[in-house]
């Protein structure tokens, strides 16, 4: 399967401690994206990547967040210090091509902070 | 402020009738308009997505109808399905920022046999 894949899919944390969440993306695409989900609503933008270069973070994205894409291959969500609200699904997506292309999503990342 | 809005928030549809999901959006810059199904413990998969030269785009069951005046969008599919139970999000992106995609926060879709 060369879909986007995301990992682990499901992560249980207490209040305080840091995460780190994996996403590999359809291999031939340039873009990824990373978006929250909370139950109920749509997906919610926090950042973006083109090859290795962050291009643009979401004004809502707090500074304990940092996303990395070494390379331009796979790329990695940080979350310091987590708070309940952090508590959502995480859903990374990659694309080929601008902001006008299909977005291919994983499958997710559910974060429950206790 | 929400740039994408969708109603309704949740819609029941007999199986063989026809679904219509509404959009409506404040950015006049944006000009790529997709609509993504969501099954439960699944990522959002693109369904079909128009742009603003065109006013209607059919694909199989599902058709975007696209009010460029009113700034609204709306998906139909015919012949509703009980598969086609899901949740539905419009969005939309683009213009001269290069604004990625903005969700609206999606209609949950049941089709009763």
């Amino acid at each position: 399967d060369t879909g986007v894949s995301q990992n682990p899919r499901h992560k249980i944390t207490k209040r305080g401690q840091n995460v780190t969440f994996r996403c590999d993306p359809i291999s031939e695409h340039n873009r990824l994206y990373w978006y929250r989900q909370t139950l109920g609503q749509g997906p919610e933008f926090l950042t973006y990547f083109q090859n290795e270069a962050q291009l643009e973070k979401s004004r809502l994205l707090s500074d304990r967040f940092s996303a990395e894409r070494p390379k331009g291959s796979f790329s990695t969500l940080e979350i310091q210090r987590t708070e309940q609200g952090d508590s959502a699904m995480y859903l990374c997506a990659s694309s080929f091509g601008g902001v006008r292309s299909p977005l291919h999503f994983g499958n997710g990342t559910r974060l429950t902070v206790t | 402020q929400q740039q994408v809005k969708q109603s309704p928030q949740s819609l029941i549809v007999q199986k063989g009738g026809i679904s219509i999901i509404n959009c409506a959006y404040e950015n006049t810059a944006f000009d790529y308009f997709p609509w993504y199904q969501q099954f439960p413990g699944k990522g959002p998969a693109l369904l079909i997505a128009i742009r603003p030269d065109v006013s209607e785009k059919k694909e199989g069951r599902f058709t975007i109808s696209f009010n460029k005046s009113a700034k609204q969008f709306s998906l139909h599919i015919m012949d509703s399905q009980p598969g086609d139970s899901a949740t539905y999000f419009c969005a939309a992106s683009g213009g001269l920022g290069n604004t990625p995609l903005v969700f609206g926060k999606g209609t949950r879709l049941s089709v009763i046999a």
